[in-house]
């Protein structure tokens, strides 16, 4: 079974602090995501990796940077969260290769920006 | 214009009916389609792939209308526990585009 685990599932920071959220995958899958999902909003992407030190940006990655150090982790970082940051955080896995692959979720980050 | 869409529902059915949703795309380059559920609190998991010729896994079957550009599913004899919120997801390249989902409630 694919397991994609997120380092906390509720945090709570203040406005400027710089916030790290981290996933980490146990498949070997090349492709990892971050998304954040808000009410209305649905699955929005900030960034992804095909690849160990590879990363793309997404459809909002203003306000974060990522990590991809090792091929099973994948670091999200806010380097100076606001409000506007608070959000579920929602971090994926797929097997190598585009297009047909399903992505496997972890369960989420409820961050709040104070 | 989202690049993907569904109606979010809520749509309120009694248990044993038929429930359909539609999901349009924008992107006709899109090669990929699938449908996720959701369940409350819960990470969205995959329910099932959408291939052209359409495909069925027990109660639930999927479609795709490339003309149009739409996926559909159907999920027939609904149970208490299809309960939940069902995403669209298109692939184009590496990238997913997630609908923002559709949410159902089955009543006894």
């Amino acid at each position: 079974d694919v397991k994609v685990t997120q380092s906390s599932r509720y945090l709570v920071k203040r406005t400027g602090e710089k916030v790290f959220l981290e996933c980490v995958q146990d498949m070997d899958h090349e492709n990892m995501f971050w998304y954040r999902q808000d009410p209305g909003l649905g699955l929005r992407l900030i960034y992804f990796s095909y690849d160990v030190k590879m990363k793309e940006k997404g459809d909002i990655p203003e306000g974060y940077s990522v990590s991809r150090e090792k091929k099973e982790r994948f670091s999200l970082i806010l380097e100076s969260a606001s409000t506007n940051q608070t959000s579920m955080y929602l971090c994926a896995s797929s097997p190598g290769g585009e297009n047909y692959n399903e992505q496997f979720f972890g369960p989420g980050t409820r961050l709040t920006v104070l | 214009r989202k690049e993907v869409e569904q109606d979010p529902g809520p749509f309120n059915v009694p248990e044993g009916a038929t429930v359909a949703f539609n999901c349009t795309y924008s992107n006709s380059a899109s090669q990929s389609f699938f449908w996720y559920r959701q369940d409350c609190r819960k990470e969205p998991k995959l329910l099932m792939s959408v291939y052209s010729s359409g495909n069925e896994d027990g109660r639930f079957t999927a479609q795709l209308n490339r003309a149009s550009q739409y996926i559909s599913l159907l999920i027939r004899d609904s149970k208490l526990s299809d309960s939940a919120t069902y995403l669209c997801a298109v692939n184009s390249g590496f990238k997913t585009i997630f609908g923002a989902g559709t949410r159902l409630f089955v009543k006894a």
